[in-house]
């Protein structure tokens, strides 16, 4: 099929990690992006991977990829409440015969984090 | 540093009415797109512009309209509003068109058709 799926809500505690999972579903994608979107706010990027990677750290995030069951994952390491928010990953999924492509969202995961 | 600015960031129109949602972008990118977000639904390409002068259809382009006024601004154009058409509206732009230039989106109108 065509969607990117996300589970849609994760719940931690401040302090603790965050695994947000999203599966894909065209194994040609180049690019996996992680965005982030707080009320009332447009989407920020927070990491991308490229294809040819397994893994991508940056501070605090943790980017995992899992080419073969086309599996990408975002581990925010001692996670805040400023971390609360919704989590989208998306592809970049390419046309080769007419050189052009879209970016296709997942659903969104809303990370709720307690104090 | 602006980004990419939308107005208005709220409206609510009647069904039937007309309305233009206006974007526009200060770091000299060539692509820019216009994306709906309903709830459970992430979001949908509705057109893109790889670059001045051309727009392409994204997925769900019935019952709009665009323009690329010029390589900063990008409009969409609701001609006759329906309430399926209630949505938070978002720009965005990149360096090229997708690929491994990140797209930067702006804060979103969100627009109520009664």
């Amino acid at each position: 099929g065509e969607d990117v799926e996300q589970s849609l809500f994760l719940s931690v505690r401040e302090g603790d990690s965050s695994v947000i999972n999203c599966t894909y579903t065209d194994s040609s994608s180049t690019y996996l992006y992680w965005y982030k979107q707080e009320p009332g706010a447009g989407l920020q990027l927070l990491t991308y991977i490229f294809s040819n990677m397994d893994m991508k750290q940056d501070q605090r995030l943790t980017v995992l990829l899992n080419k073969k069951d086309k599996h990408l994952s975002l581990r925010i390491a001692d996670t805040q409440t400023g971390d609360s928010a919704i989590y989208f990953c998306a592809e970049t999924r390419f046309n080769g015969s007419s050189n052009t492509g879209k970016l296709i969202f997942g659903q969104g995961t809303t990370l709720q984090v307690k104090p | 540093n602006a980004g990419v600015t939308q107005t208005p960031k709220f409206q609510v129109l009647k069904t039937g009415q007309s309305m233009t949602l206006q974007c526009a972008q200060d770091m000299n990118h060539n692509s820019m797109y216009w994306y709906r977000q309903d709830p459970g639904m992430g979001l949908r390409l509705i057109y893109y512009s790889a670059s001045e002068g051309t727009t392409d259809k994204g997925e769900v382009p019935n019952g709009y309209n665009v323009s690329r006024l010029n390589k900063r601004e990008f409009s969409l154009r609701l001609e006759s509003a329906a309430p399926s058409q209630t949505s938070v509206y978002f720009c965005a732009s990149s360096e090229a068109l997708f690929g491994n230039q990140p797209q930067h989106f702006g804060d979103g109108t969100r627009l109520s058709i009664l």
